[in-house]
C-alpha cells in the first residue's frame, strides 16, 4: 500500500502480558516515529528512528517499552508486563527526512484488561 | 506550561462559516509547523506543512505562522459538515528532539 500500515488495528490483552505492535512505513521514508494518544489528547512522542537506529528514545515512559527497526523499514513496538495505564492508541508515522511532512498510520488501539 | 497550547473546544459553527483554529508555542527553536485533521478512531491526516512565517494556502485551507508571536493559525473557508473533526497542530525543530510536538487538538463541529 502507499500509506503507513499498522497492525493489528485493535489489541486486547490481559494485564501482565507482552504485546508487539507493528508499523510498516511508506517506502523510502528513513524517519519513523512512534506516538501514543490517549482520549482527548494529542499524540505524545515515544521514540524516533533514523534508519535502523533509535535516534531518540527519550519519550519511552519506562523500561517496559522497547522498539526496534532492524532493517530500516518495518518497526515493532514491544511492551512487556502490560498495565492498564498502557491502554491507548499507538500511532506510527514516517517521513522522508526528519521534520519533513510526517504521515501517520491508522493506529493500534491497545486495551489492557 | 505545555510547549504547545491549543484550545480543546468544541467549536461549533454553521455550514459555510470561516473557521479559525489556533495554537501558541513557547520554544522559539521550533521551525516546522503542521496541521493535522483527525476523524474519530482514525489516524491524523496531514493538511498543511509550513516552514517559515507567513501564509500558505491550499484550497479552502490557509495556514498562518507568526514566529515573532509564537502563534500559528489554520483558517477553513466555506466550512462543510465533512470538516467536522479534531484538528491538531504539530511543531518541530532542527535542534534537540527531531519529532513533532502536538497540541491537544481542537474539536470542530460544522452544523448543516
Amino acid at each position: 500500500g502507499a500509506g503507513v500500515s499498522q497492525t493489528p488495528s485493535n489489541k486486547v490483552t490481559e494485564k501482565g502480558k507482552y504485546v508487539e505492535l507493528r508499523c510498516d512505513p511508506i517506502s523510502g521514508h528513513t524517519a519513523l516515529y512512534w506516538y501514543r494518544q490517549s482520549l482527548g489528547q494529542g499524540p505524545e512522542f515515544l521514540i524516533y528512528f533514523q534508519g535502523t537506529g533509535a535516534a531518540d528514545d527519550s519519550g519511552l515512559p519506562n523500561d517496559r517499552f522497547f522498539a526496534v527497526r532492524p532493517e530500516g523499514s518495518v518497526s515493532t513496538l514491544k511492551i512487556q508486563r502490560t498495565e492498564r495505564g498502557d491502554s491507548a492508541v499507538y500511532l506510527c508515522a514516517s517521513s522522508f527526512q526528519p521534520n519533513t511532512e510526517a504521515f501517520f498510520g491508522q493506529g493500534t488501539r491497545l486495551t489492557v484488561v | 506550561q505545555k510547549e504547545v497550547e491549543q484550545d480543546p473546544g468544541p467549536l461549533s459553527v454553521p455550514e459555510g462559516a470561516i473557521v479559525s483554529l489556533n495554537c501558541t508555542y513557547s520554544n522559539s527553536a521550533f521551525q516546522y509547523f503542521m496541521w493535522y485533521r483527525q476523524y474519530s478512531r482514525k489516524g491524523p491526516e496531514l493538511l498543511m506543512y509550513t516552514y517559515s512565517s507567513g501564509n500558505k494556502e491550499d484550497g479552502r485551507f490557509t495556514a498562518q505562522v507568526d514566529k515573532s508571536s509564537k502563534y500559528i493559525s489554520l483558517f477553513i473557508r466555506d466550512s462543510q459538515p465533512s470538516d467536522s473533526a479534531t484538528y491538531l497542530c504539530a511543531i518541530g525543530s532542527d535542534t534537540g528532539r527531531r519529532a513533532l510536538t502536538f497540541g491537544s487538538g481542537t474539536r470542530l463541529q460544522v452544523q448543516p
